[in-house]
């Protein structure tokens, strides 16, 4: 069966520090990999999603950047945190080659920046 | 412009009591819908599916949907609440070649 995993679950970090959350699944391959982020009492806000190694879109302007170094492997990363960048992210993922799907999501990682 | 709108925030229903929450969608063509639930600090569990075919849908934990395309709606019902169910719930489309759109949720609470 397929899981999810995102480290760590949570993290405080002061505003101008760098950021990497990882996101690995296990039991599929060639997935579509999605980053969001849910802020306080928020919807989901899609922020970066892949289809394929290397292959990375942004849906929103912003000082995050996201990477696909391995096949199953997702990170978000920020050279300088802002405090507008707390809120809890979420890793999904979906069957490759189709978009629409059902997305399964990772249990999350709670940000907050001081 | 595409959107999926949950127009309830916050419920409130007592266990045991019934449950609808709504969602309604604006898409020109035929959309994959999806509902979500998130207990808090969590990630989201899909809670069922509607691709084709029926339009009563099945889920986990004693939930259903009806997708009624007259008037692009995909409501979420429970017969019976249980405190459990206390939670966020998202609706969420899909549509061949583009990405999923999520409703802002809504968010259920259960009194005792």
């Amino acid at each position: 069966s397929q899981t999810i995993h995102q480290w760590p679950a949570t993290l405080v970090q002061p505003v101008g520090s760098p950021l990497s959350l990882e996101c690995t699944v296990e039991g599929t391959s060639n997935p579509n990999l999605y980053w969001y982020r849910q802020a306080a009492g928020r919807g989901l806000q899609l922020l970066f999603y892949s289809v394929g190694i290397g292959q990375i879109s942004s849906e929103v302007p912003q000082n995050l950047s996201a990477s696909r170094p391995q096949d199953r492997q997702f990170i978000l990363s920020s050279k300088k945190l802002l405090l507008s960048d707390s809120g809890f992210y979420l890793c999904a993922w979906s069957v490759g080659g189709t978009n629409y799907n059902e997305q399964f999501f990772g249990p999350g990682t709670r940000l907050t920046v001081l | 412009a595409q959107s999926v709108t949950q127009p309830d925030i916050h419920i409130t229903v007592s266990e045991g009591a019934s449950l609808e929450l709504r969602c309604n969608y604006s898409y020109g063509a035929t959309p994959y819908l999806f509902w979500y639930v998130q207990s808090p600090g969590q990630g989201l569990q899909l809670l069922l599916k509607y691709f084709s075919g029926d339009t009563l849908v099945q889920g986990i934990k004693g939930f259903e949907a009806e997708f009624k395309r007259s008037q692009s709606s995909f409501n979420l019902r429970k017969p019976s609440v249980h405190w459990s169910d206390a939670a966020e719930y998202f609706c969420a489309v899909g549509v061949y070649g583009q990405n999923f759109v999520f409703g802002p949720g809504t968010r259920l609470s259960v009194l005792p």
